[in-house]
Formats: C-alpha cells, structure tokens, sequence
C-alpha cells in the first residue's frame, strides 16, 4: 500500500501560469482533500469531494480548481498562479462510513514567483 | 461556526519533563477530536482521536489527550519528553459534514 501519494513534490512558476497537482490514494478511500499549509495559519481546507465525480468548496477555494474523474484521484488546478498561492498542498483522504481519520500525503512545495 | 484554537504558537520544554499543549474548540454538541504531528519537512501524522466514551484517549509516541466538555477543551500531554518529539502539533475537530477543522498549530522545541 502506497497509502497517499502526491505529484510533483516541488515546483516553481511563474506568475499567471498553471498547473495541476495530482492526488492518488490506493485505499478505495471515499473522501478526498485539498489543503494549503501557511506558516501560523494551520492547514485550510481549499476543496474536497464526497464520491467519485463530486466536488466540494472548501474554506479557500478561490483560484483553484479540482476534478474527481476517478475514485483514486482527486485533481488540484491552478489556472493562473498567483504569489499568494506559493504554499505547501497536502492531499488527504478518508474512508467515511465512522472511520473519521485523515491520511494526508507527502505534501506539495509550490513556490510562485 | 467551528474552530479551534491553540493558544500556544510554541512551547520550549526540556527533555525529559512533561508536556501539555492546549487545545479549545467551539461547537454546540460534542465533535470528534483529533491531534496530529507534524515532524519537520513531513507529513501529518494522527496521534490519536476522541469520539465518544473515556474522555483520557491514548494514542501513539506515549501521548494522551483529555476531553473536558465544560471547558470545550482537548489537551494533549505527555509526562516525559523525548528530543525526537520536536514538531509541530495540530488540534483539528470534526463538527458534522464531511469537513475537518485544524488549529494554527504548536510548534514544540526540546532542549537538551
């Protein structure tokens, strides 16, 4: 079990260009996240999807957005970075059903510039 | 609304002595409660978790939290500290939906 992965670990843009970042869990878990971690803010939850084919808004969602195509994936968009969106991505996933635990992947260093 | 809050940004404590780190939620009927590690440049880790019965829950690393409804609290401690047990700790509560709620964080230093 690779548990909670993410791609890519680290990247550099420049501002007004894009980009996904991709989230894959081999858990069958059914909920997935998108969280931004900033230094003294805790993690802030940007989007998140209940099931295969939903998506959700979550705390932050303003410039981004996400897809859940696949039970596995769960897709984080960036259409036009911004220095404001430089963060580290955790990914997370839950089974649901009174098995409330995240697991969070590895995490994702985005630095825009 | 829910949120949480960790009155502590960071506690220096000296290894071998005891820890509590502070945690205060708001919410109306009783969430389910988390505390999760962050050791530096890694992952979030779940230390353990409250949903219902003991209010003293164990979890991994010898840590324990304690649930007290009338202070809307969930601190976590540990009686003997360990130099590896430097990270940052997370309080998070889950009131209903499908949505966790994470605190700012403790950021823990051990000094020899």
């Amino acid at each position: 079990n690779a548990g909670v992965t993410q791609t890519p670990k680290f990247r550099v843009l420049k501002t007004g260009q894009s980009m996904t970042l991709l989230c894959a869990q081999d858990m069958n878990h059914e909920y997935m996240y998108w969280y931004r971690q900033d230094p003294g803010m805790g993690l802030r939850l940007i989007h998140y999807s209940v099931g295969e084919g939903t998506t959700a808004k979550g705390e932050v969602p303003d410039g981004y957005n996400v897809s859940r195509l696949k039970k596995q994936n769960f897709l984080l968009g960036l259409e036009s970075a911004a220095p404001s969106q430089t963060s580290v991505y955790f990914c997370a996933s839950m089974t649901g059903g009174g098995q409330e635990t995240q697991y969070f992947g590895p995490g994702t260093r985005l630095l825009v510039l | 609304a829910q949120s949480v809050t960790q009155p502590d940004i960071h506690i220096t404590v000296s290894e071998g002595a005891s820890l509590e780190l502070r945690c205060n939620y708001s919410y109306g009927a009783t969430p389910y409660l988390f505390w999760y590690v962050q050791s530096p440049g890694q992952s979030l880790q779940l230390l353990l978790k409250y949903f219902s019965g003991d209010t003293l829950v164990q979890g991994i690393k010898g840590f324990e939290a304690e649930f007290k409804r009338s202070q809307s609290s969930f601190n976590l401690r540990k009686p003997s500290v360990h130099w590896s047990d430097a990270a940052e700790y997370f309080c998070a509560v889950k009131a209903g939906g499908f949505k966790t709620i994470f605190g700012a964080g403790t950021r823990l230093f051990v000094k020899a």
